[in-house]
């Protein structure tokens, strides 16, 4: 069974870092891109950071480029996300997910319980 | 960005048919996904590329179209599946998702 359980989230001050940290069971993680998605209280999903099976390629959308780093260790079987100079606006729950393809996610299959992370003052 | 627009409700009675749209600003083909989210849970995969049913989901679920306009179909309904529903796009870059029509039973 494919288990994703994150960790790291929290509440962080404006301008703050954190680090969420995702671990991965029951598949193959080296073989499988993987993805972060968060979704703000009450809203919906938006896609976050995207990384190739090997950490080489890394694909992020323009309201974070620049400030999250997506990262993984495949002897580990876990998935990072690096947030820095943290905004209001980036309060969400934030969840690892992965496709049940063997490339760039199309959709995804496999969804963690997902963290909390809070920007305030 | 492919903005995906959603109804933000619907309310039907059990045991009635339900379809859900989701309107895309430009073409995605046929690569259009639909979720389910249950209150404090995570997202689940219902439905992958417009038409095919994710693996263990019930057959009472099922998607259509193509280009700019889908929908979700639930025939019929029962009262798990009050929820809210979430199409995403992965034709254009970034992947976008809809803003989610919350299912409610009368």
């Amino acid at each position: 069974e494919v288990q994703l359980v994150e960790s790291g989230g929290g509440l962080v001050q404006p301008g703050r870092s954190l680090k969420l940290s995702c671990a991965a069971s029951g598949f193959t993680f080296s073989n499988y891109y993987m993805a972060w998605v968060r979704q703000a209280p009450k809203k919906g999903l938006e896609w976050v950071a995207t990384i190739s099976t090997s950490g080489s390629r890394t694909y992020y959308p323009d309201s974070v480029k620049g400030r999250f780093t997506i990262s993984r260790d495949n002897a580990k079987s876990s998935l990072y996300l690096q947030m820095n100079s943290l905004k209001s606006e980036d309060t969400a729950t934030y969840y690892c997910a992965s496709s049940n393809e063997q490339l760039y996610p199309n959709w995804f299959a496999y969804w963690g319980q997902g963290t909390l992370v809070t920007v305030s003052s | 960005d492919t903005v995906l627009t959603q109804s933000p409700a619907l309310a039907v009675s059990p045991g009635e048919r339900v379809s859900i749209s989701c309107r895309a600003s430009e073409g995605v083909n046929s690569y259009m996904h639909w979720y389910q989210q249950k209150p404090g849970q995570q997202p689940k995969l219902l439905i992958y590329k417009a038409s095919n049913l994710a693996s263990g989901v019930p057959a009472r679920f099922s998607g259509s179209g193509s280009g700019t306009d889908f929908t979700l179909t639930i025939d019929p309904v029962e009262a798990d599946d009050t929820a809210t529903y979430f199409c995403q796009q992965s034709w254009n870059d970034p992947r976008t998702f809809g803003g989610g029509t919350k299912l409610e039973l009368k």
